[in-house]
């Protein structure tokens, strides 16, 4: 099974600055999905932004953006001008294209990120 | 468009007991899943469907079942309820096919206390 991993359990930003929420994954295949998806303490799971693995252009989704190193295996996600609203809990996921995976995705123990006023 | 959900919300059973955990979906997606989320632990697949009829097993699948007789609906089943089984069940589902992203969407979690 792949391995999605969250080194950094909390961080915290200032309102209005910027800040990078780290992924690493682990895999040997070539053709894949990789997510972002913020859980807010309504804990409702929400998708923030989405790449796929055979392009090379970096997702930007408004303030939220991926930095993706296929070689490195390393999808970071940075969101710009923080605000309140994106305290949550992020959660990093991979997606492999092969179907006889029966579409499985694989979770990071996430990263809590609070925002600071 | 309701999207996919999931009852009930809260639930609180006594060891030994069983219940089911309700999910149906409106998107006409192909695949459903069934997660549990741990404090610190992120989301553990316990069970996952890719079609009417068709079920597997996921990470943790021991002490549940499930079935799919419609592609809407994607009951969680657990039998003789143990303490390990208090967590958070997130029901999801998704339409994958050739060259889609496929992401997933989900209820909005069901808080499970096994006492």
């Amino acid at each position: 099974a792949q391995t999605v991993t969250q080194s950094q359990p909390e961080m915290s930003v200032q309102e209005a600055e910027t800040v990078t929420l780290s992924c690493t994954y682990d895999t040997s295949e070539s053709d894949y999905y990789l997510f972002w998806y913020k859980q807010p303490p309504s804990r409702q799971m929400i998708l923030v932004i989405r790449q796929e693995a055979y392009k090379q252009q970096n997702a930007t989704e408004n303030r939220f953006s991926v930095n993706f190193q296929k070689a490195a295996k390393s999808f970071s996600l940075k969101i710009s001008d923080s605000q309140l609203g994106d305290a949550a809990m992020y959660f990093c996921a991979y997606r492999s294209a092969r179907r006889s995976t029966g579409n499985q995705f694989y979770f990071g123990t996430g990263t809590s990120l609070t925002v600071i006023p | 468009n309701a999207g996919v959900t999931q009852t009930p919300k809260f639930r609180i059973l006594k060891i030994g007991q069983s219940m089911t955990l309700q999910c149906t979906q409106d998107m006409n997606h192909n695949y459903m899943y069934w997660y549990r989320q741990d404090p610190g632990m992120g989301l553990k697949l316990i069970y996952y469907s890719v079609g009417a009829g068709i079920t597997d097993k996921g990470e943790v699948p021991n002490g549940y079942n499930v079935s799919r007789s419609t592609t809407e609906d994607f009951p969680l089943r657990l039998e003789l309820a143990a303490p390990s089984q208090t967590s958070v069940y997130f029901c999801a589902s998704s339409y994958s096919y050739r060259g889609s992203t496929g992401e997933l969407f989900f209820g909005e979690g069901s808080r499970l206390t096994v006492l």
